[in-house]
C-alpha cells in the first residue's frame, strides 16, 4: 500500500515570501501525484497533477511542483504568496492505471499568509 | 469543470438515529465514487469505494454495517450512517473521478451527533 508524508503541519509566512511544501511518498510502483488545496470553508480543489512527462508541473494560481523520482518527492512551490493563499494543502497519490483509483492523502499542511 | 454536490451540507441528529448523505456528480457519470472522513485538523481518510451496480469496497477498520453505501445510478451515491453515535460526528466528503484520473470533491457534509 502507498503512503504519503508531508513534512510541515503548519507554515506561517508573510505576503510575497516564497513557499515550498514538502511531500514524499512510498510505493513500489509508478504513481500519479496530486496537490489539492482546501480554502477555509470550501471543498478540496485540484491545484495540479503529475501523470508522466515533464517532472516540473505548473498548476493554477501560480503554483508548481516538481516530481523527483529518485527521492520519491513531489514538492509544491510558489515564488510569491498572497494572503489569499491561506489554506490547507494536501499531497495525494494513486497508483497509475485506470481512472478511478483511490487517493491516499498526506496529513496536510496549514499555510497562513500574513498580510 | 466537473462538479460534485453533496446533500445535506450539515446535519445534527440524536444518538441512535440514521443519517443519509447524498453525493451527486452533476455533469458527468461516475461508475466509482469515494467516501472520505475528515476529523478536525486531520487529513482525509478513505472509508470506502462506492461501485455502481455492485457492493461497495470498504477500507480496513470501517464497519460496512455501520456505514451503508448505495450507488444507485451513474450520478448518485449515498452514505447512510446507521444508529449514529457522537463518535461518528465528523466531516464526510465524497469524490468522483473524471476523465484523466483527477478526482473532483464534493463540498462535504458536517455531521454532529448529539
Amino acid at each position: 500500500a502507498q503512503s504519503v508524508s508531508q513534512h510541515n503541519h503548519h507554515v506561517i509566512l508573510s505576503e510575497a515570501a516564497s513557499l515550498e511544501l514538502g511531500c514524499n511518498y512510498s510505493y513500489g510502483g509508478t504513481v500519479n501525484l496530486f496537490w489539492y488545496v482546501q480554502y477555509p470553508g470550501q471543498h478540496l480543489q485540484l491545484l495540479l497533477k503529475y501523470f508522466s512527462g515533464d517532472p516540473l508541473v505548473k498548476g493554477i494560481k501560480g503554483f508548481e511542483a516538481e516530481f523527483i523520482k529518485s527521492k520519491f518527492s513531489f514538492n509544491l512551490r510558489k515564488p510569491s504568496v498572497q494572503w489569499s493563499d491561506t489554506a490547507e494543502y494536501f499531497c495525494a497519490v494513486t497508483p497509475t492505471g485506470a481512472a478511478g483509483n483511490k487517493l491516499t492523502f498526506g496529513g496536510g499542511t496549514r499555510v497562513l499568509v500574513k498580510p | 469543470g466537473a462538479v460534485v454536490s453533496q446533500h445535506p451540507s450539515w446535519v445534527i441528529c440524536k444518538s441512535g438515529t440514521s443519517v443519509k448523505i447524498e453525493c451527486r456528480s452533476l455533469d458527468f457519470q461516475a461508475t466509482t465514487m469515494f467516501w472520505y472522513r475528515q476529523f478536525p485538523k486531520q487529513s482525509l481518510m478513505l472509508m470506502a469505494t462506492s461501485n455502481e451496480g455492485s457492493k461497495a469496497t470498504y477500507e480496513q477498520g470501517v464497519e460496512k454495517d455501520k456505514f451503508l453505501i448505495n450507488h444507485a445510478s451513474l450520478t448518485l451515491s449515498t452514505l447512510t450512517v446507521t444508529s449514529a453515535h457522537p463518535e461518528d460526528s465528523s466531516f464526510y466528503i465524497c469524490s468522483a473521478p473524471s476523465r484523466g484520473s483527477a478526482q473532483y470533491f464534493g463540498p462535504g457534509t458536517r455531521l454532529l451527533v448529539l
